[in-house]
Parts: structure tokens; C-alpha cells; sequence
């Protein structure tokens, strides 16, 4: 069963608004996450982390919100541009990570 | 900057074939992952090794076998390949076990194999 899980697939935005991704976890032993960006015919790219003994991290125009309680995090992109579209991994773990299946955002002029 | 480098960025093979994908960073992490990438499947974890001649089961390890004969160096090897092993397959490497950054993982730029 996954244990990670990106429940919306696509997303679309207008350029210079916010773009927001979710994710939830069920394994409360995930002491570490993180947010992986792809563009087509090449690998994901790190974009952000956090880790459980945090709530929010903030990257420039990227911040990633962690709930432990609820078992939730998601990812601001503030403001977003075109060049964001491409499609985000959440991944969890401890020591292996387990990632969801992806959201494609597309950010439109 | 760390560097993951897969051999062969596209592969036709046929069906029974044996396949080899091989990896190799250079930065002397101790960490090494096979992941396949299918469209809305995400990324699933093959197989992934903490040190040489150590490998460990990921979530769908069948059909496949891996090989870590030196640090630096992880093989990928589909003994008699099928149809549906068609897909993306990405190697990852990461410093250690230990949390808070050890986890991230880099990334080659991805293996496309086709079989026939």
C-alpha cells in the first residue's frame, strides 16, 4: 500500500499566483521529507526538505509546511513562473525514501 | 556537485534479453537506488544498497537483479526482460543513513528502456 500519497495529479496556476502541493504520509516513523522536481527525459532534481522537528522551511520562492499530526505536508510556490511547470514528487522516509506518484503543475502566462 | 551517471540514456531490447543498466557516482556516497518511473505510478523503489556487495529488496524487486562490486558503481540487471518492464528507470545515490540531509538523494538523468 503507499505510504505516500500525492492525491491530485495535475495542477494549473496563472503565473504570479500561488502554486500548492499536497501530500500525506501514513507512517509515523517518516522523520525526514522532501520535494523533488522533473522535467521530461531527465531525473527528478532536489528541491526542498524538512524535517520532523520542523514545521515550515523556506527556500526563496519555495516553502515546504509540515503537520505532523495530521500526517500532512505541502509545498508554496510563491509567485509562481512558467519555468515551475514540470511535475513534483513528495517523498518520506527514514532511511529509504518512499515517494508518491507525482503531481504535474503547469504554470500558465 | 554530486554526479549519478547512467550509461545509457535509450535502450531497445527484446523480449528475453538480459539487460544491464549501469550507474556511477563520484562522489563516494554510500548510498545507491534503482527506481522505475511509470505515468501514474511515480517513482518505486527496486532495489537499493547501503555498501558493497549489500543489497536489499525495495518494493518491487521481482524480475530484476542488482550488483555492487565497487563503491562507486551500481548495476541493474533485468535476467530475461519483458514487455512490461518497459519504463523509465532512474539510479540515486545519498551520503548515509542518518537523518536530517542524508536522505536526499541525487538523481541520474534516467535510463529509458524499451522492450520489444
Amino acid at each position: 500500500d503507499q505510504q505516500v500519497k500525492q492525491n491530485s495529479p495535475s495542477l494549473s496556476v496563472q503565473e504570479g499566483r500561488i502554486s500548492i502541493l499536497n501530500c500525506d504520509y501514513t507512517n509515523s516513523m517518516f522523520d525526514y521529507f522532501l520535494w523533488y522536481k522533473k522535467y521530461p527525459a531527465e531525473g527528478p532534481t532536489f528541491l526542498i526538505s524538512i524535517s520532523s522537528i520542523k514545521d515550515k522551511n523556506e527556500d526563496g520562492r519555495f516553502t515546504v509546511f509540515l503537520n505532523k499530526s495530521a500526517k500532512h505536508l505541502s509545498l508554496h510556490i510563491v509567485p509562481s513562473q512558467p519555468g515551475d511547470s514540470a511535475v513534483y514528487f513528495c517523498a518520506a522516509g527514514r532511511y529509504a525514501l518512499n515517494f508518491g506518484k507525482g503531481t504535474s503543475l503547469l504554470v500558465t502566462p | 556537485d554530486v554526479k549519478v551517471t547512467q550509461s545509457s540514456r535509450y535502450l531497445v531490447k527484446r523480449t528475453g534479453e538480459k539487460v544491464f543498466l549501469e550507474c556511477v557516482q563520484d562522489m563516494d556516497h554510500e548510498n545507491m537506488f534503482w527506481y522505475r518511473q511509470d505515468p501514474g505510478l511515480g517513482l518505486r523503489l527496486i532495489y537499493f544498497s547501503y555498501d558493497v556487495k549489500m543489497k536489499e529488496k525495495g518494493d518491487i524487486p521481482e524480475g530484476y537483479s542488482v550488483s555492487r562490486e565497487k563503491k562507486e558503481r551500481f548495476s541493474l540487471i533485468l535476467e530475461s526482460a519483458s514487455t512490461n518492464q518497459t519504463s523509465m528507470y532512474l539510479c540515486a545515490s545519498s551520503l548515509g543513513r542518518a537523518t536530517s540531509g542524508a536522505n536526499v538523494l541525487t538523481f541520474g538523468a534516467g535510463s529509458r528502456l524499451t522492450v520489444l
